[in-house]
């Protein structure tokens, strides 16, 4: 089972909201990813966690904020965005997510469609 | 920056074996290449990787030049379902000691009936 599971599929916010995006793996994988793609662009890492720990920030706004509560479960909690913020977020999860010459598959979710009004 | 350079796009016939090219002449000796797709507003899905030999499994081949400086995905019979968009991808270290996938903009292929 390579599963990864995103709730919710859709979403639509005001810009004054806070919200929070949910992913699910039960492969006992200890790194798990957020990215964000733009329409007709590819995906663009976000964060990576390793362990439960926050690992890379590729210097993302501070009104997206990560957290990962297990090595199953990670959210994106989401505060005061723009209209621009609109895109799909994905999530994905590997075995390690580390180490140069290991072959560390990632699996991504089907994403979440973010609308902010 | 992802270290790989592919065709925007593509087409082929129905039935017949599509080839997608990539080069990634900077890879180092123990960077993998992995290629991924991705079909309209849904997640990339995995689909092979490999290191320095051929691979091959249900849904493609993998051919690596014996310089690793690029590599050919083969799907060897196409269908409609496989239009999609190819990412070929050399996962290199981050200076965290994490490798993630770092995408490039891949090649759009199209399967024509």
């Amino acid at each position: 089972d390579t599963e990864v599971t995103q709730t919710p599929k859709h979403l639509v916010m005001g810009m004054t909201n806070k919200k929070s995006l949910k992913c699910e793996q039960h492969m006992g994988h200890r790194a798990m990813y957020w990215y964000k793609q733009k329409a007709k662009k590819p995906p663009e890492l976000m964060f990576v966690y390793s362990y439960e720990k926050l690992s890379i920030n590729e210097s993302v706004p501070s009104r997206f904020s990560p957290e990962c509560p297990n090595s199953s479960l990670l959210n994106l909690h989401l505060h005061a965005l723009q209209p621009e913020d609109s895109a799909l977020y994905l999530c994905a999860s590997s075995q390690e997510g580390s180490g140069q010459g290991i072959a560390d598959t990632q699996y991504f979710g089907p994403g979440t469609r973010l609308t902010v009004l | 920056d992802a270290k790989t350079t592919q065709p925007p796009s593509m087409d082929c016939a129905e039935g017949r074996a599509a080839n997608l090219p990539c080069n990634h002449s900077t890879i180092s000796g123990n960077e993998y290449v992995y290629w991924y797709r991705q079909i309209h507003s849904q997640g990339p899905q995995y689909i092979i990787h490999g290191l320095k030999n051929n691979e091959t499994n249900e849904m493609a081949s993998l051919i690596i030049t014996e310089d690793r400086k690029s590599s050919t995905l083969i799907l060897p019979h196409a269908t409609l379902r496989d239009t999609a968009v190819y990412y070929c991808i050399v996962r290199v270290a981050h200076p965290s000691g994490n490798t993630p996938l770092v995408f490039g903009k891949g090649t759009r292929l199209s399967v024509i009936a």
